[in-house]
């Protein structure tokens, strides 16, 4: 069985700060995958990015960037110079077998404001 | 890219009716659709596992006489959520896993359900 903990209910950073967010999972399986989503109050979740778990390398898309460590058990994920519009709640998520199914965590709300 | 698409938006019913959501991947197949509830300020939780062709699989404490699932295309899933009740009120959101790779999961934008 498959359990994300997101610790950080909610993080309020004034714009242009840095935020990280911090994910821990849990899992049994040799293979898996790890997933960060963003959920805006629109409601609909935007995929931000996808690792396995033989990938250890760090990512960098632009403001975001992720760090895996496998022998902590943490994927966590860096806003750089935060923008209003980076205001959602944030979901890690982890799947390891083959039918994909997804076990998120709690969530964190970011608000970030002006 | 992969667009899911469900309808209705949002709906309200009245207690003891029948609710159906739709779930349908626009430009790619689909042989494995999710479908996830999310109540308000917390997270997504899996429902079942839909399979076209065959029968929806639920996850535990789910009541599959009461959402009742059908795959019946690789690009149509329905949700039906059979005489709603005020606590079934929730976000429910399907995913669609495209047939070329497993981990390619997209999400619909979500059907908001309020039951009065």
């Amino acid at each position: 069985a498959q359990k994300v903990t997101q610790a950080q209910t909610e993080i309020s950073v004034v714009e242009k700060e840095d935020v990280t967010l911090d994910c821990v999972y849990e899992t049994r399986d040799t293979t898996y995958y790890l997933f960060w989503y963003k959920q805006p109050p629109s409601g609909e979740l935007v995929f931000l990015i996808r690792r396995n778990s033989f990938d250890e390398q760090n990512e960098i898309s632009g403001r975001y960037s992720w760090n895996f460590q496998k022998s902590t058990s943490s994927f966590n994920f860096t806003i750089t110079a935060s923008q209003v519009v980076d205001s959602a709640v944030y979901f890690c998520a982890t799947a390891g077998d083959s039918w994909g199914k997804l076990q998120f965590g709690a969530g964190t709300q970011v608000v970030v404001t002006p | 890219g992969a667009v899911v698409s469900q309808h209705p938006s949002w709906v309200i019913c009245k207690s003891g009716t029948s609710v159906k959501i739709e779930c349908r991947s626009l430009d790619f197949q689909a042989t494995t659709m999710f479908w996830y509830r999310q109540f308000p300020k917390q997270s997504l939780m899996l429902m079942a596992t839909s399979n076209e062709g065959s029968k929806a699989t639920y996850e535990q404490g789910v009541e599959k006489d009461k959402f009742l699932i059908n795959h019946a295309s690789l690009t149509l899933s329905t949700l039906t959520v059979t005489s709603a009740h005020p606590e079934d009120s929730s976000f429910y959101i399907c995913s669609a896993r495209d047939q070329t790779g497993w981990y390619e999961q997209y999400f619909g934008p979500g059907t908001r359900l309020t039951v009065t």
